[in-house]
């Protein structure tokens, strides 16, 4: 098992650029999740989902976009890059709700937005 | 909704010695509470998690955490630390009734004298 992967590792944007942050799991998990990970902050939720076709925001949504179109992708989009978005980003996955459950984490990706 | 805070921006201890990292929360009912471990570079790792039960939880690693209801707390520790403990620690929190979505504290650095 791979558990959960993300690319890419790093990424460099100018302001006003998209991309999107792929994540990717292979443990059949229906609940997956976006953190952004910044200084003194923790991680705080963007996005998640509790299943294929099913997303829903989280505490700090605006500016990112999900969709979940199979169990194992739950990829995260910037539609216009801002720094404020500089951050690192982490996607998790789990079973069960990750408040009831061991919630797996991918690497990161280190996000720098100019 | 949940709250959880972590009082200590950073701890510094020496090898060997024990090691306590505060957590407290505030909700209202009993809480389901977890505590991750994230070396450099790395994504998150579960060390141990509280659902019900015994209140004094067992880990991997060697840590362990307790919750004491009156005090609002879930602190972890571990009798003797290792220069590989050096790490961020994570206290996450989530309601027992509802969405089940976790709430992280800001994390706590732990440095590793030896």
């Amino acid at each position: 098992n791979a558990g959960v992967t993300q690319t890419p590792k790093f990424q460099v944007l100018k302001t006003g650029q998209s991309m999107t942050l792929q994540c990717a799991q292979d443990m059949n998990h229906e609940y997956m999740s976006w953190y952004r990970q910044d200084p003194g902050m923790g991680l705080r939720l963007i996005h998640y989902s509790v299943g294929a076709g099913i997303t829903d925001q989280g505490e700090v949504p605006n500016g990112y976009n999900v969709s979940r179109s199979t169990t194992e992708d739950f990829p995260l989009r910037l539609l216009s890059a801002a720094p404020s978005q500089t951050s690192v980003y982490f996607c998790a996955s789990s079973q069960l709700p990750g408040g009831t459950d061991t919630q797996y984490f991918g690497p990161g990706t280190r996000l720098t937005v100019l | 909704a949940q709250s959880v805070t972590q009082p200590d921006i950073h701890i510094t201890v020496s090898e060997g010695a024990s090691l306590e990292l505060r957590c407290n929360y505030s909700y209202g009912a009993t809480p389901y509470l977890f505590w991750y471990v994230q070396s450099p570079g790395q994504g998150l790792q579960l060390l141990l998690k509280y659902f019900s039960g015994d209140t004094l939880v067992q880990g991997i690693k060697g840590f362990e955490a307790e919750f004491k209801r009156s005090q609002s707390s879930f602190n972890l520790r571990k009798p003797s630390v290792h220069w590989s403990d050096a790490a961020e620690y994570f206290c996450a929190v989530a309601a027992s009734g509802g969405s089940y979505i976790p709430t992280f504290g800001r994390g706590t650095s732990l440095i590793v004298h030896p």
